[in-house]
């Protein structure tokens, strides 16, 4: 198993721009979710999905959009990048339980 | 989910026993105690969770106290590569849907 998978690595956009991080797994997870984490702060949760077709924000969703049209993908949007967007952006996923949680490696996003 | 509360950092030599607490005082009967670590510039990792009784699996133990107000994590054999963050979250298994929350964690610096 591939695991968690997350692309691109690294991205920078400039302000204004818009862009899509991809995220799938191959373990037949329901629950996937996108974290944010800042310089010498936790992670933040943006957005989750419980299953296909089912969506829903978490703590800072502001600025992001997501989809889940599949199990296996679960792709976050900016919709218009700001420089408050620089981060660390990390996808995850799990069975139903969402305390057992399996990570991507994660995408570093600079926006200038 | 309840609070949870950790040293900010420790040291621990090369192949000795890493013991790390956590303090969860306020932790209901059906929240679970659960660990990860982050190593530096990777996603976040699960290491072990329990909800009353010790539990071990290849990467560490886990050893919760009789009123479960705390918790220790033991890493048997630390090495190097176990310089990391480590977070214990104390969440509901199997219910709800909201992210992890992560707080400051502890660093574990292994020192050879």
């Amino acid at each position: 198993n591939a695991g968690v998978t997350q692309t691109p690595k690294f991205q920078v956009l400039k302000t204004g721009q818009s862009m899509t991080l991809q995220c799938a797994q191959d373990m037949n997870h329901e629950y996937m979710s996108w974290y944010r984490q800042d310089p010498g702060m936790g992670l933040r949760l943006i957005h989750y999905s419980v299953g296909a077709g089912i969506t829903d924000q978490g703590e800072v969703p502001n600025g992001y959009n997501v989809s889940r049209s599949t199990t296996e993908d679960f792709p976050l949007r900016l919709l218009s990048a700001a420089p408050s967007q620089t981060s660390v952006y990390f996808c995850a996923s799990s069975y139903v339980d969402r305390g057992e949680q399996y990570f991507g490696p994660g995408t570093r996003l600079t926006v200038t | 989910d309840a609070k949870t509360t950790q040293p900010p950092s420790m040291d621990c030599a090369e192949g000795r026993a890493a013991n790390l607490p956590c303090n969860h005082s306020t932790i209901s009967g059906n929240e679970y105690v659960y660990w990860y670590r982050q190593i530096h510039s990777q996603g976040p990792q699960y290491i072990i969770h329990g909800l009353k009784n010790n539990e071990t699996n290849e990467m560490a133990s886990l050893i919760i106290t009789e009123d479960r107000k705390s918790s220790t994590l033991i890493l048997p054999h630390a090495t190097l590569r176990d310089t990391a963050v480590y977070y214990c979250i104390a969440l509901y298994s199997g219910g709800g849907a909201d992210g992890l929350t992560f707080g400051k964690g502890t660093h574990l610096i292994i020192q050879p």
